[in-house]
């Protein structure tokens, strides 16, 4: 099975970096999924590691060490509009196709002037 | 272009009822998925399809059944709905043995 944690909320400031952790602790893995969802909406894809580092993408970023099993999401520049869930996943392969995603609970992201 | 795409998305209705909930993706990938989130926007996976057979089947009622005619739909069908019930559920697809997943915008339930 899967176990995986993350913070519940965090504040920041607009303009400001913040760092979402996610920790877990898997039967199995082949990859880490970071995804956003803002209120009443769906969720939707930020980023993916399966290798160890970091994967930079705009304001985005991610890192994963899966010896830690850890990973955290970065988000530089604040803006209002990034106040949303965001939803740690952990990826198993599955045999007949497809993947199995296991989300954490979502860390809720409030950005303040 | 809508690429999952999912009706209705507002479904409100009394218990004991039974609902069903359509999904369609126009992505060509081979594997859909149906997942619950719940009120602490909890979201679980309840059932998966590649090329129409199931491959996940989570600790669900079995008064919920899937039906994929073709792999480009996956129906949800929910029998003798319960308060429980009640709950946002998002379809998703993905290539198969890919990695990202697609979410439709999600069908929010309100049993009474």
């Amino acid at each position: 099975g899967q176990n995986i944690d993350q913070p519940t909320e965090m504040t920041a400031t607009e303009g400001a970096i913040v760092q979402i952790n996610c920790t877990y602790q898997t039967s199995g893995f082949n990859g880490l999924f970071w995804y956003q969802q803002h209120a009443g909406e769906a969720p939707t894809f930020l980023s993916y590691n399966v290798l160890d580092g970091l994967e930079e993408k705009g304001r985005f970023s991610s890192f994963l060490s899966r010896s830690k099993g850890y990973s955290y999401l970065l988000l530089k520049e604040l803006q209002m509009k990034d106040s949303a869930s965001y939803l740690c996943a952990v990826s198993d392969i599955l045999t007949g196709g497809g993947n199995k995603l296991t989300f954490g609970t979502g860390t809720q992201l409030k950005v303040e002037l | 272009d809508t690429a999952v795409s999912q009706t209705p998305k507002y479904l409100v209705t009394q218990m004991g009822n039974d609902k069903s909930i359509k999904c369609e993706q126009n992505l060509g990938h081979d594997t859909m998925y149906w997942y619950k989130q719940d009120s602490k926007k909890f979201l679980k996976i309840m059932f998966s399809y590649n090329n129409k057979e199931l491959i996940i089947n989570e600790t669900v009622p079995n008064r919920f059944s899937p039906k994929s005619p073709d792999k480009a739909h996956l129906n949800l069908h929910i029998n003798s709905l319960e308060l429980g019930d009640s709950a946002v559920y998002f379809c998703a697809s993905s290539q198969e043995r890919g990695d990202t997943q697609y979410f439709g915008p999600g069908t929010r339930l309100t049993v009474l």
